[in-house]
């Protein structure tokens, strides 16, 4: 079993609408909960982290954690094609060591 | 340049050589990683370091070599490249190693025939 289990897609939205991307992970201790944005050829960059169960927005963004049901949920409201990337959830557990990436959600955004 | 930068950004070598990918932040974070970006695996960490002269393995360390001499640097070194560590190899930072993320380098594409 992966430690950090996402659907590989593509997910095809409409611009305008909202994408949602989800992840699960496998270690409910689990504390450090990250969304990197990496375009074609480019490397991860942060957009989105959350510790808490709940909500937290950013701007177009949205991280949603439950960590009894053990997944994170990424919520891009108002698509772009620019959004147009492959989403990286990450999840931490106690240590630096165990910083687990999952393989990726490739996202289109059409105009 | 403030940031974290890598070089170089594309290399090409032969089977069997010797091959250095470097690494240099200028944030002096304590925490930095080597990894590694194929299809079908996403990324694999290489090794990891949490401070100057404090290097561990990851989860696919075999054939590979770090140091850490000075915080800013670290590099990685292929001591006999093989074609299957042919990939895109990105370096990292971060301040805490946990809750603070990781802020990745440009990445270095290797290419071994």
């Amino acid at each position: 079993q992966k430690e950090v289990e996402q659907n590989s897609g593509p997910l095809s939205v409409p611009e305008g609408a909202i994408a949602s991307l989800n992840c699960t992970y496998s270690d409910r201790g689990s504390q450090s909960f990250f969304w990197y944005r990496q375009y074609s050829g480019k490397s991860p960059e942060l957009i989105m982290s959350i510790y808490s169960n709940g909500d937290k927005e950013d701007g177009r963004f949205t991280a949603q954690l439950n960590k009894a049901s053990q997944y994170v949920s990424l919520l891009i409201r108002d698509s772009q094609p620019s959004d147009s990337a492959t989403y990286l959830c990450a999840v931490v557990k106690y240590n630096f060591n165990k910083f687990y990436f999952g393989s990726g959600t490739k996202l289109n955004v059409k105009p | 340049d403030a940031g974290i930068t890598q070089s170089p950004r594309y290399k090409i070598t032969e089977t069997g050589r010797q091959v250095t990918l470097m690494c240099h932040q200028t944030w002096s974070h304590s925490y930095m990683f080597w990894y590694r970006q194929d299809l079908g695996h996403g990324l694999r960490l290489i090794y990891y370091s949490a401070a100057a002269d404090i290097t561990d393995k990851g989860e696919v360390p075999d054939g590979y070599v770090v140091s850490r001499s000075k915080t800013e640097n670290f590099p990685l070194t292929l001591e006999s490249a093989t074609r299957s560590q042919t990939s895109v190899y990105f370096c990292a930072s971060s301040r805490t190693g946990d809750t603070d993320g990781y802020t990745f380098g440009s990445g270095t594409r290797l290419t071994v025939v």
